[in-house]
């Protein structure tokens, strides 16, 4: 199968400007998350999609958000760029079949790495 | 909020040393994953735990889930220069059967002398 792929990968931005990310699961994979990852904070949790759902959501402004679509690809969106937006963000799917306790393992994307000036 | 601690940050090693991180939760863990991330590249999933106490090897890599599923770790033996990268340990909170998302520890970075 495929692994988890993650569009584009490199992304030059200014401040105030939005960006879109996209990315595709491994084929099967019905549940999506996002992370940011920094020097300073490590991998911060953004959201989940499931279903074209979100199910959990972690500690982050408006600013950022997602979604999912019927074939499991998520998109996520941030608004109004800050400088301190500049991180490598990581897709992840995971099977998950929408009950149970989270024991899925996680497959990570390359990642997209966002620079904003 | 929920947070999974990790230490030591950096560790440098001489090839052939042994190597081990840590990671505590305050609060009751139902599974730890751990994850190796290569310079450049980004996390690949090592192991999963479940039962308190229990211990699983791969090869070199030794993890262990406590007792209490409070704190894990991770021992290598004999380093290599291949294990070098940022290790991270992942935790889900106990929500009593509900999903929790995993919450990552900030990662040990190992390097490794030749």
């Amino acid at each position: 199968k495929a692994g988890v792929t993650q569009t584009p990968r490199y992304l030059i931005k200014t401040r105030g400007q939005q960006v879109t990310l996209s990315c595709s699961p491994i084929s099967g994979h019905r549940s999506v998350s996002w992370y940011q990852q920094t020097p300073g904070q490590g991998l911060q949790f953004l959201f989940e999609y499931f279903s074209e759902t979100q199910r959990n959501k972690g500690n982050f402004p408006g600013r950022f958000s997602g979604r999912q679509f019927s074939n499991s690809r998520s998109e996520m969106n941030v608004s109004t760029l800050e400088l301190g937006d500049s991180a490598l963000y990581l897709c992840a799917s995971r099977e998950f079949h929408g009950k149970g306790v989270n024991t899925d393992t996680q497959y990570f994307g390359p990642g997209t790495r966002l620079t904003v000036l | 909020g929920q947070q999974v601690m990790q230490i030591p940050q950096y560790q440098h090693v001489q090839e052939g040393e042994d190597f081990t991180t840590y990671c505590n939760s305050s609060t009751t863990l139902s599974n730890i994953q751990w994850y190796k991330q290569r310079p450049g590249g980004h996390p690949v999933f090592l192991i999963q735990l479940v039962k308190s106490g229990e211990v699983k090897k791969q090869k070199r890599l030794t993890f262990q889930f406590g007792e209490a599923k409070k704190n894990s770790s991770l021992h290598i033996t004999a380093t290599q220069t291949t294990d070098v990268g940022t290790y991270f340990c992942a935790g889900v909170m106990d929500y009593g059967g509900s999903q929790g998302n995993l919450i990552f520890g900030k990662g040990t970075k190992l390097s490794v002398k030749p």
